[in-house]
C-alpha cells in the first residue's frame, strides 16, 4: 500500500540553526510527493511539492529533493526563524493523497 | 495559488444539536472535495470524499448518519455533523482538489459543550 513515514518531534531549535525532518514514502509506483506546513490553529498550506524523480521543491528558503533509489523527501531549511514554528506534514499524491503523521518544529529566539 | 474558504473558523454548541460547516472553492471548481478530522497533535484523519452531484464516499469508521456531507455545486461542499456530542470535538479541515494539488481551508474548530 501507500504511505508516509515522518520523523517524530517535536523538533526544537534556536534560531538560524540546520533544519532537517525525513520522510520516507512506500508507494505502489510514483508518485507526487509534497510538504505542507500547518502554522497554529489554521490549516495546511502547500510548502513545495515534486512530481518526479531527482526533482527539487523550493520555497521561503526550504528544500526537498525527490529521491526515487531511497524513496525520500527529507525537508532541509539552512537557517529556521522563530516564524518557521509550525507542524510540517510529508504527503504523496496518487488518485488520493496519504500524509505523515506530522513533526510540530519549534524554533526559540 | 488556489484558495479553499471554510466557514466558520470556530464554534460552539450543545449536545444534542447539529452544526454545519461550509467549504467553498473560490477561485476554481472542485469536483472532488475531501474532509478531514484533526485530533490535538495528530495527523490528519480522512474522512470522506466529497463529489459533486453524487454521494460521499466515506472512510471506515466514520458514521455517515452523523456526519452527513453534501456537494452541491463545483464550488461548495458542508459537513453536517448531526446530534453532535462532546467526543466529536475537533478540528475539522476541508481541501479541494485542483491542478494536482490539494488546497486547504482554515479548518473549523468545533467545540460541543
Amino acid at each position: 500500500g501507500n504511505s508516509v513515514t515522518q520523523m517524530e518531534g517535536p523538533v526544537t531549535l534556536s534560531e538560524e540553526a540546520f533544519l532537517t525532518i525525513n520522510c520516507t514514502y512506500t508507494a505502489t509506483g510514483y508518485p507526487s510527493l509534497f510538504w505542507y506546513v500547518q502554522y497554529p490553529g489554521e490549516g495546511l498550506q502547500l510548502l513545495l511539492k515534486a512530481t518526479k524523480a531527482d526533482d527539487k521543491g523550493s520555497n521561503k528558503g526550504f528544500e526537498a529533493t525527490y529521491r526515487k533509489e531511497t524513496t525520500s523527501f527529507h525537508l532541509e531549511k539552512g537557517s529556521v526563524q522563530v516564524s518557521d514554528s509550525a507542524v510540517y506534514f510529508c504527503a504523496l499524491s496518487f488518485d488520493q493523497f496519504y500524509f505523515g503523521t506530522g513533526t510540530s518544529l519549534t524554533v526559540i529566539p | 495559488g488556489a484558495v479553499v474558504s471554510q466557514h466558520p473558523s470556530r464554534v460552539i454548541c450543545k449536545s444534542g444539536t447539529s452544526v454545519k460547516i461550509e467549504c467553498r472553492s473560490l477561485d476554481f471548481q472542485a469536483t472532488t472535495m475531501f474532509w478531514y478530522r484533526q485530533f490535538p497533535k495528530q495527523s490528519l484523519m480522512l474522512m470522506a470524499t466529497s463529489n459533486e452531484g453524487s454521494k460521499a464516499t466515506y472512510e471506515q469508521g466514520v458514521e455517515k448518519d452523523k456526519f452527513l456531507i453534501n456537494h452541491a455545486s463545483l464550488t461548495l461542499s458542508t459537513l453536517t455533523v448531526t446530534s453532535a456530542h462532546p467526543e466529536d470535538s475537533s478540528f475539522y479541515i476541508c481541501s479541494g482538489r485542483g491542478g494536482g494539488e490539494l488546497f486547504f481551508g482554515e479548518g473549523s474548530r468545533l467545540t460541543v459543550l
